[in-house]
């Protein structure tokens, strides 16, 4: 079945610096989101990329959709430490089901 | 208040017993989808209901059911419990586009 898979699964920065995660489908995906879950919350959603080599911005978050749609990335820049959580990127493909990734837990130290 | 409902908050049971979990979607939402979290599974998707109809299945064990009712709300149906099955189980809908707005979880704990 469809897998989607994240890296790295923990990372541990200083406030200030950047960060990026990593995210990996098995399967080409009709469109990827991006979803943040703070300590003891639930997912929230980030955004949504649908075209091929789709890149967009929301201030200091930068999201990428691959060529081949079957990766994406987030960075961060200039983390701070309202950006402590897990990001999951989640794959839509031609079934209705929406995978979600292993994670990145983010710690910002301030 | 992401607009999802989901009670309980919080369940301590035994193994073998039988819960229900319940998930009322934000307005308007036709689709409800329902995940379980476990520390070394991450988000593993469950299954989807839209409009009362059953729209997709993951991984869900035999042991659990679920439904979507006439007013949109849904009820996950875990039966004859086990340790493993302690986790935080989300609930979360959509409008369309697939883009999810969760609940704040219902964690189960199997003693």
């Amino acid at each position: 079945g469809q897998q989607v898979m994240q890296i790295p699964q923990y990372q541990h920065v200083q406030e200030g610096e950047d960060f990026t995660t990593y995210c990996n489908s098995s399967t080409t995906l009709s469109n990827i989101q991006w979803y943040k879950q703070r300590p003891g919350g639930h997912p929230v959603f980030l955004i949504q990329l649908v075209k091929s080599g789709e890149v967009k911005k929301q201030k200091r978050l930068t999201f990428q959709f691959g060529e081949a749609k079957k990766n994406s990335s987030l960075h961060i820049t200039a983390t701070q430490t309202t950006d402590v959580g897990t990001y999951f990127c989640a794959g839509g493909g031609a079934t209705n089901k929406l995978i979600f990734g292993t994670g990145t837990l983010l710690a910002v130290q301030p | 208040d992401s607009g999802v409902t989901q009670t309980p908050k919080h369940l301590i049971t035994a193994t073998g017993q039988r819960v229900t979990l319940r998930c009322s979607p934000r307005s308007g939402d036709l689709s409800v989808y329902w995940y379980q979290q476990s520390l070394d599974q991450g988000l593993q998707f469950l299954i989807q209901y839209y409009n009362g109809e059953e729209r997709a299945k993951g991984n869900i064990l035999e042991r659990f059911s679920a439904q979507q009712f006439p007013d949109l709300h849904s009820e996950l149906n875990l039966s004859s419990l086990e340790l493993g099955d302690s986790a935080l189980y989300f609930c979360a809908s959509s409008r369309g586009a697939n883009v999810l707005t969760f609940g704040a979880g219902s964690r189960l704990t199997v003693l």
